[in-house]
Order: C-alpha cells, then structure tokens, then sequence
C-alpha cells in the first residue's frame, strides 16, 4: 500500500519568512496530493490540493509543487503570518474508491 | 456545502462501556465514508472505510469486534467503540466522499472520547 513520508517534523519560521514542507509517497499510481491544515482540536482542513497531471498550483501565499518522477510533492507558504501557526499534514491516493493515506505531519510554527 | 457533522462532540464513559459515534453528511449522498483515530500529536490513522450497506473494510491492526462500523444509510454511519479501555481515548474524526471516483474527503469535526 501507499505510505508518505513528511519533513520535517517541526518549522519554526520568523514571521514574513516562508515555509517548505515536504512529501514523498511510495506508489508510483497515487495522483492526488491534497494538503491539510489542522488547528488544535478541530478537523484537518484542505488548503490545496493538486493532481498528477499538474506540476504546480498556487493560490494566494500557498502552492504545492509535484515532481512525480521523484515521487515528492511539497507545500510552500509565503509571508508567513502567526495565524499560519497549525500542523499541516500531506496525503495521497490514487483512487476516486481508496482512503487518503497521510503523512506524519509537520508542526508549524510562526514567530511574530 | 459538503459539510460533514459528528456527535458526539466529546464523550466521558467509564472502562468496560460501549460509546456510539455518529458521523452524518449533512448536504450531499455519501457512498463511501472512512474512521480515523488521531492521538495526541500523531497524524490521523485509517481504521476502517465503510460503503453503503455493505460491510466495513477494517485496516490491519482494528478490532473489527471492538470497532463496530454501520454505514445504514447514504448520509449516516456509525462508530461503536465496544468495552471502551483507557488506551482507547483518541480523537475519532469521519470523512465522507460524495460518489464514486471524487477523489477529495470532507471531514466531520471529530469527537473527543476518553476513558475512565
């Protein structure tokens, strides 16, 4: 099966600085890379999400990038603000009938 | 729309109980919806990915005994966890797919269980 390996762990960033946090998944089949945003206590939140037949989407201070040769994909945020303070998780699938399989997390935090 | 509702928000019940989880999807048909466990500071863990009317289908390592899962309707399924122990406090989150091949899940709000 699928399984996604997150780095790193934790990110502590100054505030206006940007974050890279990156995904490597193991089956060459997954295409759909969502990215999720996880608040204490409260459900994961789908901040972006891209497929296989795309490199890379943006959307305001968010994008993933998707080398699929590679395997990885990663979230880059810019400006960090405090707010973007959260664990933000990456999954993969490569089906529309399989379950998303996430990756361990990332911790990040944002110093104002 | 896809909004997807939990209950209970939270629950308390003693070792040895049984706690049922409701998971609904509040706006749209689920043909498929899957559990998942989260321990503090962990990521979220598949348990099991349930189909209208038919069984669940349980990840390696989950109690389909201990872990009951009916998915009764197209909007409703649900999650008994049976003679609940203290290693079962977790956070129990749902998500439901709208159709067959939709790729994104829409997670319910979780629900916080602990064991006494």
């Amino acid at each position: 099966g699928e399984n996604v390996e997150q780095h790193p762990s934790t990110l502590s960033v100054q505030e206006g600085d940007s974050a890279v946090i990156k995904c490597t998944y193991s089956d060459s089949a997954s295409n759909y890379f969502p990215w999720y945003k996880q608040e204490l206590g409260k459900r994961p939140q789908l901040i972006i999400d891209i497929r296989s037949n795309v490199g890379e989407k943006k959307d305001q201070r968010i994008a993933v990038t998707l080398n699929k040769t590679a395997k990885h994909f990663s979230l880059h945020i810019t400006e960090t603000q405090p707010e973007d303070s959260a664990v933000y998780f990456c999954a993969a699938t490569y089906s529309g009938n399989t379950p998303l399989v996430f990756g361990k997390g990332t911790r990040l935090s944002v110093i104002a | 729309g896809a909004v997807v509702s939990q209950h209970p928000s939270w629950v308390i019940c003693k070792s040895g109980t049984s706690v049922k989880i409701e998971c609904r999807s509040l706006d749209f048909q689920a043909t498929t919806m899957f559990w998942y466990r989260q321990f503090p500071k962990q990521s979220l863990m598949l348990m099991a990915t349930s189909n209208e009317g038919s069984k669940a289908t349980y990840e390696q390592g989950v109690e389909k005994d201990k872990f009951l899962i009916n998915h009764a309707s197209l909007t409703l399924s649900t999650l008994t966890v049976t003679s609940a122990h203290p290693e079962d406090s977790s956070f129990y989150i749902c998500s439901a797919r709208p159709r067959q091949g939709f790729f994104e899940q829409y997670f319910g709000p979780g629900t916080r269980l602990t064991v006494t």
